[in-house]
């Protein structure tokens, strides 16, 4: 079956730093990659949407001068959070939809402590 | 606009029991919906999707849901919980119809199983 993987699963930084995750379709291209974050026992809240070889399209309210999302290859986008806070401590998901059956598939998610 | 409600954030059953999981939606197209399965500190996994074909939908592990248009629900049952089946439950809508659009995401419901 078709497989996400996001790197790292768990990262602690200070605040000020940038983090850089990963989002990896594995055994599939995906043309569009979804950016979700999730608070604490809290819904799935759609960040950006991020299209192979174009800019990635934001949600309202959603900075995208400090969520810097890249989506250079077919398998890879990658999200940079910038001068991290600790507001920012979260839990981001990414979802890849294949380019040729159109489903979507979600990644493990990627723990973000802010210190 | 798409927009799902899950009527309950918080459902407790004893194990051997059923299970239903409530959910109602509002669209303007024919919408395709889905539920999805987190398990605490993990990714999502898709138990079952309608997308316009048999109103009846059987998803993994026993579930199954069922579309009514003049309810605008989408109830998630299963005839008898387990233990496992404890998680974080999600109803989704997709956007524009199809696991091509974008997904909007119910504020969940936790499922608690006792023994």
């Amino acid at each position: 079956g078709a497989v996400v993987s996001q790197h790292p699963s768990r990262v602690i930084c200070k605040s000020g730093t940038s983090v850089k995750i990963e989002c990896r379709s594995l055994d599939f291209q995906a043309t569009t990659m979804f950016w979700y974050r999730q608070f604490p026992k809290q819904s799935l809240m759609l960040m950006a949407t991020s299209n192979e070889g174009s800019k990635a399209t934001y949600e309202q309210g959603v900075e995208k001068d400090k969520f810097l999302i890249n989506h250079a290859s077919l398998t890879l986008s990658t999200l940079t959070v910038t001068s991290a806070h600790p507001e920012d401590s979260s839990f981001y998901i990414c979802s890849a939809r294949d380019r040729i059956v159109h489903e979507q598939y979600f990644g493990p998610g990627t723990r973000l402590t802010v210190t | 606009a798409q927009s799902v409600t899950q009527l309950d954030s918080h459902v407790s059953v004893s194990e051997g029991t059923p299970v239903l999981l409530r959910c109602n939606y509002s669209s303007s197209y024919s919408p395709s919906l889905f539920w999805y399965v987190q398990h605490p500190n993990k990714g999502l996994q898709l138990l079952l999707k309608y997308t316009s074909a048999a109103t009846l939908v059987k998803g993994i592990n026993g579930f199954e849901a069922e579309f009514k248009k003049s309810e605008t629900s989408f109830h998630l049952t299963k005839p008898s919980a387990h233990m496992s089946d404890a998680a974080e439950y999600f109803c989704v809508v997709s956007l524009y119809g199809g696991s091509q659009g974008n997904l909007i995401f119910g504020k969940g419901t936790k499922l608690s199983v006792k023994p």
